[in-house]
């Protein structure tokens, strides 16, 4: 079975600070990777996504993420946050490329950036 | 429309009590999901439609859930004599069939069971 763990329930950070947020995956498969953002009250927003080939990935809004197959991570970066980042991250996967849906999410990261 | 688009977006219902949660998703997506988002549990999937295929229902908790989707389209979360532990955000997501597409998540139902 696959299992996500998001090392960090809340990370408060200054304002263009950088940031990490940890995502640790467990599976005896390949997996695909994802990181969502949910600010209050909305929907979960697709941040950024891995499916194959280069292990570094770009995505909205100035984030980042690294996918590491020997440490099995997946950590977000950004190298300046705002106020307007603050908001929950989730860590996912899914196992299957062509259905890319059915994801197995993390517990979230609370990212708090204050002024 | 612009996005997938759920209702009510909140409920307050009594215990014992069914309710239906009704999602829209975005025009032309074949696939569609709903997940369940709550505090003690984080979110979970509960089950997914892909056109015609029989859904997966692998993550449906208890049968007292269940769901449909008519016309490939409109979809509705059933859940019948509700539980306090039913308590919780009720997402909706649709995609696009095939590799690499992205899933659009709607704002959500707000389910509390009194």
């Amino acid at each position: 079975a696959q299992s996500v763990t998001q090392l960090d329930s809340q990370v408060p950070v200054f304002e263009e600070a950088p940031v990490e947020l940890r995502c640790n995956y467990s599976s005896s498969v390949s997996v695909y990777l994802f990181w969502y953002v949910q600010y209050p009250n909305q929907g979960l927003q697709l941040l950024l996504k891995y499916l194959s080939g280069s292990t570094l990935v770009k995505g909205i809004n100035g984030f980042e993420a690294e996918f590491n197959k020997s440490q099995t991570s997946f950590h977000l970066r950004k190298p300046s946050v705002h106020i307007s980042d603050t908001a929950e991250y989730f860590c996912a996967v899914s196992v299957s490329r062509s259905n890319t849906g059915k994801l197995i999410f993390g517990q979230g990261t609370t990212l708090q950036v204050k002024p | 429309g612009a996005g997938v688009s759920q209702s009510p977006s909140n409920k307050v219902t009594e215990k014992g009590k069914d309710v239906e949660l009704r999602c829209d998703p975005i025009s032309g997506h074949t696939a569609l999901y709903w997940y369940r988002q709550s505090l003690g549990q984080g979110l979970e999937f509960l089950i997914y439609f892909q056109g015609n295929s029989a859904p997966d229902k692998s993550g449906l908790p208890s049968d007292r859930f269940s769901a449909e989707r008519t016309g490939g389209s409109v979809s509705t979360l059933t859940i019948q004599r509700t539980q306090q532990e039913d308590s919780a955000v009720y997402l909706c997501a649709s995609s696009l069939e095939g590799e690499s597409t992205e899933a659009f998540f709607g704002q959500g139902t707000r389910l509390t069971v009194v």
